[in-house]
């Protein structure tokens, strides 16, 4: 059973604070990491994806992969009310997609 | 990147009767993948679309309630049958980008009654 765990939240942090998320994943054969913001009612779109150890930055997104911990983070800086949303993490495994069940965000003005 | 087109984006339903969901890609793609994500939850994975063959179902759920259509490689169709309030959910379509991601329709909003 390929498993991702996320913490559910809430998570509520003030604005210009650092959001961070974190998962982790249970098949070691997983090759490919992502992060998929979703708004409500709204259909997931892609944050950051991630395939090697390190951190991989994209302006205010920083993904932190941790194959060896079966972990990987996102960090969130300088937090707008607009990035609360619900952020879900998915692995790629065997060609297929694995999502955890989603951390809720919320920045606080 | 890839654009899907689903539709309809939202429907309210009688239970008892049957909806199909429709998804068309502008690009031809190997694999369309549908999921379920109910109130709250994340994105379950129904099954996989593949064009030519039988779609492959994942576990807990079968073809009678969710028989999928993949008539050629841009189109592909869901549909939940004898609805009950329990299939009250979103349900999207996707295609993968590869190794960089996965491209969702814009989802069906079901809420039966």
């Amino acid at each position: 059973q390929k498993e991702v765990e996320q913490n559910s939240g809430p998570l509520s942090v003030p604005e210009g604070a650092i959001a961070s998320l974190n998962c982790t994943y249970s098949d070691r054969g997983s090759q490919s990491f992502f992060w998929y913001r979703q708004y409500s009612g709204k259909s997931p779109e892609l944050i950051m994806f991630i395939y090697s150890n390190g951190d991989k930055e994209d302006g205010r997104f920083t993904a932190q992969l941790n194959k060896a911990s079966q972990y990987v983070s996102l960090l969130i800086r300088d937090s707008q009310p607009s990035d609360s949303a619900t952020y879900l993490c998915a692995v790629l495994s065997s060609n297929q997609f694995y999502f955890g069940t989603g951390t809720s965000l919320t920045v606080i003005p | 990147s890839a654009v899907i087109s689903q539709k309809p984006s939202r429907d309210i339903c009688q239970r008892g009767t049957s909806l199909t969901i429709q998804c068309q890609v502008d690009s031809q793609v190997t694999m369309m993948f549908w999921y379920r994500q109910q109130p709250g939850q994340s994105l379950t994975l129904i099954a996989t679309a593949n064009q030519g063959s039988e779609a492959t179902y994942e576990s807990g759920f079968v073809i009678d309630k969710f028989p999928i259509s993949r008539p050629n490689l841009t189109f592909s169709t869901l549909t939940v049958s004898n609805m009950s309030p329990e299939d009250s959910s979103i349900y999207l379509c996707s295609v993968p980008g590869g190794r960089t991601e996965a491209f969702f329709g814009q989802g069906t909003r079901l809420t039966v009654v």
